[in-house]
């Protein structure tokens, strides 16, 4: 399968604790993007990556919030001292070089916080 | 920045009926207009998208047409079957930028035998 790619599906954790999700976007494409959805919720803009550089970060991404991409690759989204309202699915998606608009979407990594 | 608008919130039809769901977008400079589809437990699915130049695009039994003088876009699914149930996004975007969709609150489509 040579879709999105996100690890791990699901997350439990306890209020307080730090979790990571990674992505692995479709092969050469070089924008990578982060969203969160709630239930009941279109996907939110949380921010972008085009190669390794970080472009745009929306106001939902806290200073608790870090994502990377160091070599234009896969990226890695970082929650420390998580909070109940963290709770959600955190979607990645990517998008070719030809910079067509549209976006391709993995699965998702659901987390729910304790 | 960009707001959109999606109705229904929910959505049930008879199997082989048509469903109509319909969107508004606040920002003149979008110029994609995306809609997803989305199962349960899996990430949103592009079924088809249309652009600014456009009034109206068909995939088989699937529609969207587009008003850029109201800025509101719908998506219409003829001949419904039971695997269309699913929830539908609506999108809107700049190209060109960062590509950033801005997504309505979705409608939960629900085709009953």
């Amino acid at each position: 399968d040579t879709g999105v790619s996100q690890d791990p599906r699901h997350k439990i954790t306890k209020r307080g604790q730090n979790v990571t999700f990674r992505c692995d976007p479709i092969s050469e494409h070089n924008r990578l993007y982060w969203y969160r959805q709630t239930l009941g919720q279109g996907p939110e803009f949380l921010t972008y990556f085009q190669n390794e550089a970080q472009l745009e970060k929306s106001r939902l991404l806290s200073d608790r919030f870090s994502a990377e991409r160091p070599k234009g690759s896969f990226s890695t989204l970082e929650i420390q001292r998580t909070e109940q309202g963290d709770s959600a699915m955190y979607l990645c998606a990517s998008s070719p070089r030809t910079n067509t608009g549209e976006l391709f979407f993995g699965e998702g990594s659901r987390l729910t916080v304790l | 920045g960009e707001n959109v608008e999606q109705h229904p919130s929910t959505l049930s039809v008879q199997e082989g009926d048509s469903a109509v769901i319909k969107c508004t977008y606040s920002d003149s400079a979008s110029n994609y207009f995306p809609w997803y589809k989305q199962e349960l437990g899996k990430g949103p699915q592009l079924i088809i998208d249309i652009r600014s130049n456009v009034g109206e695009k068909k995939d088989q039994r699937i529609a969207v047409t587009l008003n850029k003088t109201a800025k509101h876009f719908s998506l219409h699914i003829t001949e419904t079957q039971p695997e269309d149930s699913a929830v539908y996004f609506c999108a809107a975007m700049v190209t060109g930028g960062g590509n950033k969709l801005t997504f309505g609150t979705g409608t939960q489509l629900k085709v009953e035998l």
